[in-house]
């Protein structure tokens, strides 16, 4: 079966220093693949997402990610980070055809100043 | 803003109760998802619909239901509620749903406490 690892519950990372976030997935294919953010008391809203092509993708607020097919990952990374980035961020898969997306437990930044 | 509407924001209810949640999509998305989220069960996937008919079940329990109408706003049930239902509510919608993996535009939520 097909599942969505994020592997760090919560990170801490001080305000103007580099940012990655780990995921990981299980799926034989290549997956469509999402990066979700959630602002405290918000819904989520769409980072940015891979189907195919350029495995660099960028995505809105200066994030990016990268899918690398060998080590069946999708980071999300940003160079320097915001007090305003402070949320919880979710990495979702879509994979096996029956069109609903597997989501990752979430990982919760938390910001230094 | 997403385009999403729920209603209510906050719901405020006792044990054995039911309730209603409702969602309006984004003008034009013919799909609507329910998700649960709490913090001991993170997001979860309840149900799928896709222009007015059910497209796919997640871990939604018999108490739980849901219907999209013609005007595809959609409505989730939630019946002989328990303390453990406490959680937010999320609708989200999509273009199509019915294939592919379209992004989902997600609603602010209702935040439902069982007393």
């Amino acid at each position: 079966a097909q599942s969505v690892t994020q592997p760090d519950i919560h990170i801490t990372v001080s305000e103007g220093a580099s940012l990655e976030l780990r995921c990981n997935y299980s799926y034989g294919a290549t997956p469509y693949l999402f990066w979700y953010v959630q602002s405290p008391g918000q819904g989520l809203q769409l980072l940015l997402k891979y189907f195919s092509g350029d495995t660099l993708v960028q995505g809105i607020k200066g994030f990016e990610a990268e899918f690398k097919r060998s080590q069946s990952s999708f980071n999300l990374r940003k160079p320097s980070v915001h007090w305003s980035d402070a949320a919880e961020y979710f990495c979702a898969v879509g994979a096996g055809g029956n069109y609903q997306l597997i989501w990752g437990a979430g990982t919760k930044l938390i910001i230094k100043p | 803003d997403s385009g999403v509407t729920q209603t209510p924001k906050h719901l405020i209810t006792a044990t054995g109760q039911r309730v209603t949640l409702r969602c309006s999509p984004r003008s034009g998305d013919l799909s609507v998802y329910w998700y649960q989220q709490s913090l001991d069960q993170g997001l979860q996937f309840l149900i799928q619909y896709y222009n007015g008919e059910e497209r796919a079940k997640g871990n939604i329990l018999e108490r739980f239901s849901a219907q999209q109408f013609p005007d595809l706003h959609s409505e989730l049930n939630l019946s002989s509620l328990e303390l453990g239902d406490s959680a937010l509510y999320f609708c989200a919608s999509s273009v199509t749903g019915a294939k592919g993996y379209n992004e989902q535009f997600f609603g602010p939520g209702t935040r439902l406490t069982v007393l």
